[in-house]
């Protein structure tokens, strides 16, 4: 079985902090990305990365930014976290892009006070 | 835009009676079309995909079907533990192989 593993389910942080959240994959997938989720708006795309060292911004990438330093591990960061940012992070990983079958991480509740 | 539309937004049903979840979409180009299923906290189980119209998934007592503009997600007797969100999401053919997501039906089963 795919597992993908998000380092905290929840984290409570203050305004401005720089956060991080990590995301490991254990089935060698190239492809890795981030989304989040918000009642009413469903799942939107923040960045995907497709290989190591590369990424691509998704449809709300502002005040985001993305590491992927080894192919396991994909991480987004919150340069200065805002209010606004609250939300359910989800990660996800694909083993090729033709198919894109996405397998889910369980999530990170943010909350941003 | 592309646009993928589920409906409806929630449901409730007795155990043991049947129904259909719907998911409509306007895209540019369908490469593909996911069920995902949900349980609150949690991340999105992969359930189907399907690639072509005319095409059918089975799992237990789900079927998904997919026509050029819809798809249903049919559930056949359901019981307590098919209770979840169930999100729809199309692969474009175009534009960053992207997966655009519905925003989810949430299903309810009473024993």
């Amino acid at each position: 079985d795919v597992k993908v593993t998000q380092s905290s389910r929840y984290l409570v942080k203050r305004t401005g902090e720089k956060v991080f959240l990590e995301c490991v994959q254990d089935m060698d997938h190239e492809n890795m990305f981030w989304y989040r989720q918000d009642p009413g708006l469903g799942l939107r795309l923040i960045y995907f990365s497709y290989d190591v060292k590369m990424k691509e911004k998704g449809d709300i990438p502002e005040g985001y930014s993305v590491s992927r330093e080894k192919k396991e591990r994909f991480s987004l960061i919150l340069e200065s976290a805002s209010t606004n940012q609250t939300s359910m992070y989800l990660c996800a990983s694909s083993f090729d892009l033709r198919s894109n079958i996405q397998y889910f991480g369980a999530g990170t509740r943010l909350s941003v006070l | 835009e592309d646009q993928v539309t589920q409906s409806p937004e929630a449901l409730r049903l007795q155990e043991g009676e049947s129904s259909s979840l719907n998911c409509s979409y306007t895209v540019s180009g369908l490469r593909g079309l996911f069920w995902y299923r949900q349980d609150p906290g949690k991340g999105p189980e992969f359930l189907f995909t399907l690639y072509s119209a005319g095409e059918e998934k089975e799992k237990e007592r789900l079927k998904a079907t997919l026509t050029k503009k819809e798809s249903f997600l049919h559930i056949t007797a359901p019981k307590p533990e098919d209770s979840a969100t169930y999100l729809c999401a199309v692969l474009l053919i175009q534009g960053a192989q992207k997966l655009v997501f519905g925003q989810g039906t949430r299903l309810t089963i009473n024993p």
